[in-house]
């Protein structure tokens, strides 16, 4: 069936360290993948994606990396600042027509001064 | 540019009634779709709207409904309420169909069921 998850539901690291989130889908025929941030008390929020046919991309102090071997997806996130705080998730769309996201359960990220 | 809103953004009902939620998309954006999180699901897709039609239904109970006016802006219902339904309800727009269009989010209406 179609499932997103992630493998730590929670992460605490001092500011300034750099972060690594991970998940895993489950959909092999999945194309496009999306990151999203979502800080309390609002909507999620776009922070990165990634097409199938990449296995890494940039952008400002977040990287994306796709391993569609095992079916895993990273977002690392450079020289985490307190405002990086929130919970993230990862979001998949499946190949052949559909288009709802499927999302993981999401992991909260908590940056220390 | 306005973002995605939502109302209302906090709404408390009991068990058997119905609720009514509004969404207005960013001006130009052409597709709605509408999630539900709770802490113990995530965020799970109810449905999208474009051009007034329903176009992707997820798997929810048909006491889940929703419309789009010409204006694009959509509603959802939910019918006879249960417990189970307390959540936040999101609405997302893109400007137009196509996954690999960018989702904006509004902030949710949060429901409690009581």
């Amino acid at each position: 069936g179609e499932s997103v998850g992630l493998h730590l539901p929670t992460l605490s690291v001092q500011e300034g360290d750099n972060s690594i989130i991970n998940c895993a889908y489950s959909n092999s025929a999945s194309d496009y993948f999306i990151w999203y941030k979502q800080e309390s008390g609002k909507g999620p929020q776009f922070i990165i994606d990634i097409r199938s046919n990449m296995d890494k991309r940039q952008g400002q102090r977040v990287t994306v990396l796709l391993n569609k071997t095992v079916k895993h997806l990273s977002l690392q996130i450079a020289a985490t600042q307190p405002g990086d705080s929130a919970v993230y998730f990862c979001a998949e769309t499946p190949q052949g027509g559909s288009e709802k996201l499927v999302f993981g359960k999401g992991m909260k990220l908590t940056v220390n001064p | 540019k306005a973002g995605v809103t939502q109302t209302p953004r906090y709404l408390i009902k009991t068990r058997g009634q119905q609720v009514t939620l509004s969404c207005s998309p960013i001006s130009g954006h052409r597709s709605v779709s509408w999630y539900q999180q709770t802490p113990g699901q995530g965020l799970q897709f109810l449905f999208e709207y474009f051009s007034e039609t329903q176009r992707n239904k997820g798997n929810f109970p048909g006491r889940f409904s929703g419309r789009q006016f010409s204006n694009s802006r959509s509603e959802m219902n939910v019918s006879t309420l249960e417990l189970g339904d307390s959540a936040l309800y999101l609405c997302a727009s893109r400007r137009d169909r196509g996954l690999r269009e960018t989702q904006y989010f509004g902030p949710g209406t949060r429901l409690l069921v009581l």
